[in-house]
């Protein structure tokens, strides 16, 4: 078991549908991060959270909306995606941003899109 | 510009044989981490090292070593005597000051066949 904690393992959903992607760790981190991994890929950075701050956006389209409601939580929501969204989405954390410390990974959220 | 290579995609051997995953970076920088991370079939990525750049002691951990040479910008990892749980792929990251995020390499497959 990780102790970064993504919800669900597994969604399907159709491309007018709204969801989210839940993370939470309870490790006193104070930085969060979610990845996408397509297959047979390295994971792709796509969102940084520093202090519940917004820090990164690697130039995400908006259909993916991030949201840090406290420093345990980490959720990604889901609007109208497109067929090639379909991943591997990870959560991670580490200590802080800057101290470049070991991110934890969560066991990640497998993403079709019909 | 920062980039790590594993020119390595894929690799099988039997089990209880050695086997060595090479990782070559660049970088601009003198201060700097380099990180191994595994990643079984089930998705989440397990932490397994970190390295700064100014220790370049070499590693053990139980079958596990890591190998680190400044001089030709290596960072290689041997697991010992495989075993079938080592199955998995195998990322090698760079984290240095200049950027904002971790630099995976593309990752190695290795198959440990029983």
């Amino acid at each position: 078991d990780t102790e970064v904690t993504q919800t669900p393992k597994h969604l399907v959903m159709g491309m007018t549908n709204k969801k989210s992607l839940k993370c939470e760790q309870h490790m006193g981190h104070r930085a969060m991060y979610w990845y996408k991994q397509k297959a047979k890929k390295p994971p792709e950075l796509m969102f940084v959270y520093s202090y519940e701050k917004l820090s990164i956006n690697e130039s995400v389209p908006s259909r993916f909306s991030p949201e840090c409601p406290n420093s345990s939580l980490l959720n990604l929501h889901l609007h109208a995606l497109q067929p090639e969204d379909s991943a591997l989405y990870l959560c991670a954390s580490s200590q802080d941003h800057d101290s470049n410390q070991p991110q934890h990974f969560g066991d990640g959220t497998r993403l079709s899109i019909l | 510009a920062q980039k790590v290579t594993q020119a390595q995609t894929e690799i099988s051997v039997v089990e209880k044989e050695d086997v060595t995953l090479d990782c070559v970076y660049e970088t601009r920088d003198t201060t700097y981490y380099l990180f191994w991370y595994k990643q079984p079939p089930s998705g989440e990525l397990v932490f397994l090292i970190r390295r700064n750049s100014f220790d370049e002691q070499n590693e053990i951990s139980g079958r596990y070593s890591w190998n680190f040479q400044k001089s030709t910008s290596s960072f290689n990892f041997t697991i010992t005597a495989s075993q079938v749980v080592d199955s998995a792929v195998y990322f090698c990251a760079l984290d240095d000051y200049r950027d904002d995020k971790i630099i995976f390499g593309k990752g190695t497959r290795l198959h440990i066949l029983p």
